[in-house]
């Protein structure tokens, strides 16, 4: 069982660069979501979809975006990347109303 | 609105000692409350989490919480710490019903002493 499939684990990045990070579940889960964690300030979200076809922002929306056009992917885009955007990106799923968040493994990006 | 607190951003022990992480909660309906655990360079796996029915809660590896509403707590313990169990600690809450999405805590790292 693959739950949720995060890519890539790391990349390297120029400030200034597109970056795209792929989230796919298996899981047939109504909620997906994006965080970023960063030392000493925990997990913070970035955005989430409550079904496919809908977003929302979360708590650090500035310079991503999403979108949910099926309910398995769920990609997390960076428009135009930023050093402070450096950070480990997880993506979860979970059965809408039920609160119980299955994770990936993260992908670790760092912009230059 | 919901929030949690965690209070200790990181918590030494012994091996074989009791390991006490501590959550507050606060929320305007009755809470879900669930603890996290993450390992090194991994994502977060769910240990134990309360939905309204036992307010003691066991969990995965020995780990258990008390859910108590008078405190709005819902700390997590283990009788005796193994190396193995070194790690980082979320606690989260989401309000009971409706498509609200859970608020994380900042996070416990807990370290075990040989």
């Amino acid at each position: 069982i693959a739950g949720i499939t995060q890519a890539p684990t790391s990349q390297i990045l120029a400030a200034g660069r597109r970056m795209t990070l792929r989230c796919t579940q298996d899981m047939r889960h109504n909620a997906m979501y994006w965080y970023r964690q960063d030392l000493g300030l925990g997990l913070r979200l970035i955005h989430y979809s409550n079904t496919a076809g809908t977003t929302g922002k979360g708590e650090v929306p500035d310079g991503y975006s999403v979108s949910r056009a099926n309910t398995d992917d769920f990609p997390l885009t960076l428009a135009s990347a930023v050093p402070s955007q450096t950070s480990v990106y997880f993506c979860a799923s979970s059965e809408a109303g039920t609160g119980e968040l299955f994770f990936g493994e993260g992908s670790r990006l760092t912009v230059l | 609105a919901q929030s949690v607190t965690q209070l200790g951003s990181h918590v030494s022990v012994s091996e074989g000692a009791l390991v006490l992480l501590r959550c507050n909660y606060s929320s305007s309906v009755p809470p879900y409350l669930f603890w996290y655990v993450q390992y090194p360079n991994q994502g977060l796996q769910l240990l134990l989490k309360y939905t309204s029915a036992a307010t003691l809660v066991k969990g995965i590896n020995g780990f258990e919480a008390e859910f108590k509403k008078s405190e709005t707590s819902f700390h997590l313990t283990k009788p005796s710490a193994h190396m193995s169990d070194a790690a980082e600690y979320f606690c989260a809450v989401k309000p009971s019903g409706g498509s609200y999405i859970p608020t994380f805590g900042r996070g416990t790292s807990l370290i075990v002493h040989p």
